[in-house]
């Protein structure tokens, strides 16, 4: 069983760099969340994707994140001049479809991506 | 921001005794849905309750929904050691999950 996979696990970078992270999700889930955790917080909702569509993006986050999904299969979410208050938990779940509402059901999510930026 | 607050932030009881957990949101949902983190498992689906649902068990858990004073409850029933972690309510709000703070659980053996 297959559930929804993360790279990498962890991520070290120097302020100002570019990073990139991966999301693989369960396979038949068409729809791709990704999140934010902080420690002591429960995660912060970024963007999410119904098969290749970005359907909503967090008005918190900033024009250094960009995400794709470009088939519809996996997502990647890239921080640009990335800043030390980028340092987090960087969370991908995914979620089976829908009847054609806006409803979400339950999430599966993957390990997370733990950035560091020194 | 966060839509849900939970009650109490921390929580600590002994292996047998109940623990109750609060979540109160601020918007109409579809649904309400609690996760549980820990740091072996990551964050794992609980249980789903719908706005048009007032109860809902699985296993151990009962969680109760009350949309008029728009708040939820999870009770865990005969807990175990292994039911330490932190839980987190969530509301779907238009197609997205919007996460509370979390209680962490400690149950002592």
């Amino acid at each position: 069983d297959t559930g929804v996979s993360q790279d990498p696990r962890h991520k070290i970078t120097k302020r100002g760099q570019n990073v990139t992270f991966r999301c693989d999700p369960i396979s038949e889930h068409n729809r791709l969340y990704w999140y934010r955790q902080t420690l002591g917080q429960g995660p912060e909702f970024l963007t999410y994707f119904q098969n290749e569509a970005q359907l909503e993006k967090s008005r918190l986050l900033s024009d250094r994140f960009s995400a794709e999904r470009p088939k519809g299969s996996f997502s990647t979410l890239e921080i640009q001049r990335t800043e030390q208050g980028d340092s987090a938990m960087y969370l991908c779940a995914s979620s089976p479809r829908t009847s054609g509402s806006l409803e979400t059901y339950e999430q599966y999510f993957g390990p997370g991506t733990r950035l560091t930026v020194t | 921001s966060q839509q849900g607050e939970e009650d109490p932030q921390a929580l600590s009881i002994q292996e047998g005794e109940n623990a109750t957990m609060n979540c109160s949101y601020k918007t109409s949902i579809n649904n309400l849905q609690w996760y549980r983190q820990n740091s072996g498992r990551g964050l794992v689906h609980l249980i789903l309750i719908r706005s048009n649902e007032r109860e809902k068990h699985s296993g151990r858990l009962r969680v109760t929904l009350d949309t008029s004073k728009k708040s939820s409850s999870l009770l865990i029933t005969a807990s175990r050691a292994a039911d330490t972690a932190s839980y987190f309510c969530a509301t779907d709000l238009v197609g997205k999950l919007i996460f509370g703070q979390g209680t962490e659980l400690s149950v002592k053996p």
